[in-house]
């Protein structure tokens, strides 16, 4: 079956530090992978997405995501993370016939 | 921009009782989709819609109906409520059957059943 991982539950960071969140999905044939974010009390928003080309993907807000298809991964980046950037974040695979299959989320609490 | 709207941002109802969800989308998308978030197990799906009076089980259907007679509104339906369905619920809609669309989520409706 089609599965999405995300390898951390909970990420605490300072102000300026970076940030790394992991991301393994299954094989399925074609696939496009995303990342959504949830800040708290809101919907989930689009922050990128891969479909071809570049492995290195750039979204919103400085954010920026990987993919290495020899790793079946897409981990998402920021080279400084700020208090703003608390909030959930999830990875989904897109398979054919539109579904998304979504990871566990990963909760990212940044200190002041 | 999209614009997915659910009715209830919170809802309480009873165990037993017939619990009706409604969102409704205004970018004329063709999906539309339910989801189930809950801490740790991120988001399940429920059922989804490529068609109007057309639905398609998700991962978790038990429980649940869904129906859409509009190409706008998808609502779900949970027929006899029960405790394990208190969770926060999350209607989506997409432009087409691409792999490569993204979703686009509502508020979300928290869920209790007492």
């Amino acid at each position: 079956a089609q599965s999405v991982s995300q390898h951390n539950h909970h990420v605490i960071l300072s102000e300026a530090a970076s940030l790394e969140l992991g991301c393994n999905y299954s094989y399925g044939g074609t696939v496009n992978l995303f990342w959504y974010v949830q800040y708290p009390g809101q919907h989930l928003q689009l922050l990128l997405k891969y479909f071809s080309g570049d492995p290195l993907v750039k979204g919103i807000k400085g954010f920026e995501a990987e993919f290495i298809k020899s790793k079946f991964s897409f981990n998402l980046r920021k080279p400084s993370v700020q208090w703003s950037d608390t909030a959930e974040y999830f990875c989904a695979a897109g398979y054919q016939g539109g579904k998304l299959i979504f990871g566990q989320g990963t909760e990212l609490s940044v200190k002041p | 921009d999209v614009k997915v709207t659910q009715s209830s941002r919170y809802l309480v109802k009873r165990t037993g009782e017939k619990v009706f969800l409604e969102c409704v989308q205004d970018m004329d998308h063709e999906n539309m989709f339910w989801y189930r978030q809950d801490p740790g197990l991120g988001l399940r799906l429920i059922y989804f819609s490529y068609d109007v009076k057309m639905k398609e089980k998700g991962d978790i259907p038990e429980g649940y109906s869904v129906s859409r007679e509009k190409k706008e509104r998808f609502s779900l339906i949970l027929e006899s409520a029960s405790t394990n369905q208190t969770s926060m619920y999350l209607c989506a809609s997409s432009l087409t059957r691409g792999s490569n669309q993204p979703q686009h989520f509502g508020d979300g409706t928290r869920l209790s059943i007492l």
